[in-house]
């Protein structure tokens, strides 16, 4: 069975450090994979996406792959409370269908 | 860009109602567009996905005569709740995705549905 795991937290980081959020897939295969923030009560909004090994940064954020680990990252700079959230790893399957995970609760602490 | 706009944003009805949602890609074309659902304090679950001009793909246990899916255009898919019961109340979210592969899924505002 296809898994994309995540620790369901609360991880709580203090305002200003950087907030680590980690996510590991079973689907050797998989080729694409995003990051989404859910605040409570509303939809997910896309805020990054990678494909291949390395890092990839947008302002804040940084996607970090690592697919001979199968573990993908999301490092975010500089905390703020308006990033508490909660955050959502997807993964395509070989058949480009994504697997989410079950999504880690980030406090950030002012 | 990608927006997704989903219609209603709430819906508070009596049981025994029909609850039609519509989804629809503002600003592209999405082949194929995903409804989902979750319950308070739960993880997303995929209900089904729609591709236009055939037939839903749903997932095990969502009944298909239960949620009517409806993918008409490129741009419009809608979800009909039929003969909704208090244990249907949740927040259902579409997605649409643009065409080919590795796509990320963009999210409507999502519907919170009440039955009484």
């Amino acid at each position: 069975q296809k898994e994309v795991e995540q620790n369901s937290g609360p991880l709580s980081v203090p305002e200003g450090a950087i907030a680590s959020l980690n996510c590991t897939y079973s689907d050797r295969v998989s080729q694409s994979f995003f990051w989404y923030r859910q605040y409570s009560g509303k939809s997910p909004e896309l805020i990054m996406s990678i494909y291949s090994n390395g890092d990839k940064e947008d302002g804040r954020f940084t996607a970090q792959l690592n697919k001979a680990s199968q573990y993908v990252s999301l490092l975010i700079r500089d905390s703020q409370p308006s990033d508490s959230a909660t955050y959502l790893c997807a993964v395509n399957d070989s058949n480009y269908q994504l697997i989410w995970g079950a999504g880690t609760k980030l406090i950030i602490k002012p | 860009g990608a927006v997704v706009s989903q219609h209603p944003s709430r819906v508070i009805c009596k049981s025994g109602t029909s609850v039609k949602i519509e989804c629809r890609s503002l600003d592209f074309q999405a082949t194929t567009m995903f409804w989902y659902r979750q319950f308070p304090k739960q993880s997303l679950m995929l209900m089904a996905t729609s591709n236009e001009g055939s037939k839903a793909t749903y997932e095990q246990g969502v009944e298909k005569d239960k949620f009517l899916i409806n993918h008409a255009s490129l741009t419009l898919s809608t979800l009909t709740v039929t003969s909704a019961h208090p244990e249907d109340s949740s927040f259902y979210i579409c997605s649409a995705s643009h065409t080919g592969i590795n796509q990320p899924q963009h999210f409507g505002d999502g519907t919170r549905l009440s039955i009484l």
